[in-house]
């Protein structure tokens, strides 16, 4: 069965203080894993899509690596409105289902 | 603010009202989803359009009918509902529906639905 991991539940960080955010996932063949960013009472927005072990991609101070059983969500030098949840999400070869993880709430403390 | 829109917002909704749910999108995207997300949890997919036809339907119960009247527009109809059916219902859409190609989905903001 197809299934998506995320750890830490909860992350508090100090402003500035690096950190990573872990999604593992199991799938018969990967199409896609996506990061999202969900604010309180909000849609998740889409932050990156990855396709292929070893890919890696960038946003200000974000960046998401690929492995073939996990993905990364690094975060450098945090700011407060950085805090969020992080949801990550797969999608497996030949099916048109996105599976979420159960996201990482993050909070960055001023 | 999002490319996807719904509507309304917020909507409160006793056990034997009928109501609708809205979704609208411009980008031209040809796939258009309907989740369910509780409190502190992920999104649950309900139902996925491709093209303008049903292609997943999540075991949902027939209290939730859902409706695509064009490329651009997604309904999800709702009547007889339960107390635990409160949540925040998402749309989203994706350029391509069954496809070799992933595409990322774009949300909307949701409905924030109550039933009393």
């Amino acid at each position: 069965e197809d299934q998506v991991t995320q750890s830490p539940e909860a992350l508090r960080l100090q402003e500035g203080e690096s950190s990573s955010l872990n999604c593992s996932y199991t799938v018969s063949g990967l199409r896609g894993l996506f990061w999202y960013r969900q604010d309180p009472g909000k849609g998740p927005e889409f932050l990156f899509t990855l396709y292929s072990a070893g890919e890696e991609k960038e946003k200000e101070r974000l960046k998401a690596t690929l492995t073939k059983k996990e993905s990364f969500l690094h975060i450098t030098a945090p700011k407060p409105e950085d805090s969020a949840t992080y949801l990550c999400a797969v999608q497996a070869a030949g099916d048109d289902k996105i599976i979420f993880g159960k996201g990482t709430r993050l909070h960055i403390l001023p | 603010d999002t490319e996807v829109t719904q509507t309304p917002k917020h909507l409160v909704m006793g056990m034997t009202n009928k109501k609708s749910l809205k979704c609208e999108q411009h980008m031209g995207h040809r796939a258009m989803y309907w989740y369910k997300q509780k409190a502190k949890k992920p999104p649950e997919l309900m139902f996925v359009y491709s093209y303008e036809k049903l292609s997943i339907n999540e075991s949902v119960p027939s209290r939730f009918s859902p409706e695509c009247p064009n490329s651009s527009l997604l309904n999800l109809h709702l009547h007889a509902l339960q107390p635990e059916d409160s949540a925040l219902y998402l749309c989203a859409s994706s350029q391509e529906g069954l496809t070799p190609y992933n595409s990322p989905l774009h949300f909307g903001n949701g409905t924030r639905l109550t039933v009393t």
